[in-house]
């Protein structure tokens, strides 16, 4: 089992709508979790971090952790064709490593 | 200011080459982080510095890799004697790394390719 699991996708969501991602870790003594954004040969952008359980929002975004259930969750309203890109989960485990997921790719369609 | 910095953007290589990756962080963070990522993965962790210690360098996939800091600013990931299954994106990220804060924050890549 992966320290950090994402669907690959594709996820394909009409414009307009809400986009769901969702990320799920085993260690349970994770304390910090981000959502980057990545765009086709560009590098990870930081779009959202969380830190305690509950929704934490940001515009069009939405963080939700769980800490119990030991998953993240990102949802994007209003999807836009700009946010079709790879969303990459990252967390920060209890021995304070960074670990990443493999990416979901979300593709926007008008 | 200015974020994270990298250079080249592109290197192209002939096996066995020795090759030089360059990372210029955030000015104030101090924590530098090296990664490689392969086409559709995430980011692989390789070495971590904070200042000029590098404290983690248990990703380094082998003896040919080295990372130095040694002002606790500029990086820099040698990789000697290339190999083809080198080839990939080396990313660069910083961190202020202190109050909790632990966001990275990752410069635009080299991407490598051995031939």
């Amino acid at each position: 089992q992966k320290e950090v699991e994402q669907n690959s996708g594709p996820l394909s969501v009409p414009e307009g709508a809400i986009a769901s991602l969702n990320c799920t870790y085993s260690d349970r003594g994770s304390q910090s979790f981000f959502w980057y954004r990545q765009y086709s040969g560009k590098s990870p952008e930081l779009i959202m971090s969380i830190y305690s359980n509950g929704d934490k929002e940001d515009g069009r975004f939405t963080a939700q952790l769980n800490k119990a259930s030991q998953y993240v969750s990102l949802l994007i309203r209003d999807s836009q064709p700009s946010d079709s890109a790879t969303y990459l989960c990252a967390v920060l485990n209890s021995n304070y490593q960074l670990i990443w997921g493999a990416g979901t790719k979300l593709i926007i369609k008008p | 200011g200015a974020g994270v910095s990298q250079s080249p953007r592109y290197k192209v290589a002939k096996r066995g080459q020795d090759v030089a990756l360059r990372c210029d962080p955030i000015s104030g963070h101090v924590s530098l982080f090296w990664y490689q990522q392969a086409l559709g993965q995430g980011p692989e962790f390789l070495t971590y510095f904070q200042n000029e210690a590098q404290l983690d360098k248990s990703g380094l996939p082998s003896d040919r890799f080295f990372a130095e800091r040694p002002e606790g600013s500029v990086s820099t990931l040698k990789i000697q004697r290339t190999q083809q299954e080198d080839s990939a994106v080396y990313l660069c990220a910083s961190s202020m790394a202190t109050g909790g804060v632990y966001e990275q924050y990752f410069g635009p890549g080299t991407r490598l390719t051995v031939t």
